[in-house]
């Protein structure tokens, strides 16, 4: 079945580490996004990528980094620059066009300790 | 900035109900809006997409619909269940404003939804 996968489920991270969440989609999807949720909040964009080796900044990219070098896989890294990363992260893929939905991955919840 | 609102934040029905779930939006000027269901701990579940220029979507027990002039969209859920115990999210599509052909997705808080057997 078609779908989007995140990995891992649960993720610890340290002061002043890096850590990064997997996001792989087998949608053949061009479209490819980072959301951050935070309890009593909206989802809020962080990345995005519209085809293989491009991404734009969304409303909250202080403190993370993207690549995308297969259109599968959309990795996020958090790094030691963003002072409140305990959230719990949500990867998107939507197809080509304005009319076509979002399909979301299972969510990568990370904390710091 | 597209602001998205959902009302009730919460709302406790006994099974068997129907009810509606209320989602507003500040700028009309979208391409489609999605409700999805979100679990405890889970991903985000997409129920029904809505286009434009259409007025209303439905599945089973679902029908959502679409205002676009006045900036409002509603969920009707029938006979509800306890298994649609959940939060619904509600989410309307903007062209991004980027340049590069990015169609961006704007988030109500969502509406947490307790059905009793």
């Amino acid at each position: 079945d078609g779908g989007i996968t995140q990995s891992p489920k649960y993720l610890f991270r340290k002061e002043g580490q890096n850590v990064t969440l997997s996001c792989e989609q087998n949608l053949n999807h061009d479209a490819m996004y980072w959301y951050r949720q935070d309890p009593g909040q909206g989802l809020r964009l962080i990345y995005y990528s519209q085809i293989v080796n491009d991404f734009q900044k969304g409303d909250i990219a202080e403190g993370y980094s993207v690549s995308r070098e297969k259109k599968e896989s959309f990795p996020l890294t958090v790094t030691s620059a963003q002072k409140n990363p305990t959230a719990f992260y949500l990867c998107a893929s939507r197809g080509q066009g304005g009319n076509y939905g979002y399909t979301f991955g299972s969510g990568t919840r990370l904390t710091v300790v | 900035k597209q602001e998205v609102t959902q009302i009730p934040a919460a709302l406790s029905v006994p099974e068997g109900e129907n009810l509606v779930l209320n989602c507003s939006f500040t700028d009309s000027a979208i391409y489609n809006l999605q409700w999805f269901r979100q679990d405890p701990g889970k991903g985000l579940t997409s129920l029904l997409l809505i286009q434009s220029s259409q007025r209303e979507q439905t599945s089973g027990r679902l029908n959502a619909s679409l205002d676009k002039s006045s900036g409002r969209s509603t969920l009707y859920i029938a006979a509800s269940q306890p298994g649609d115990s959940a939060t619904y999210l509600c989410a309307v599509s903007r062209f991004g404003y980027s340049g590069a052909g990015s169609y961006q997705l704007t988030f109500g808080k969502g509406t947490k939804l307790s059905v009793i057997p």
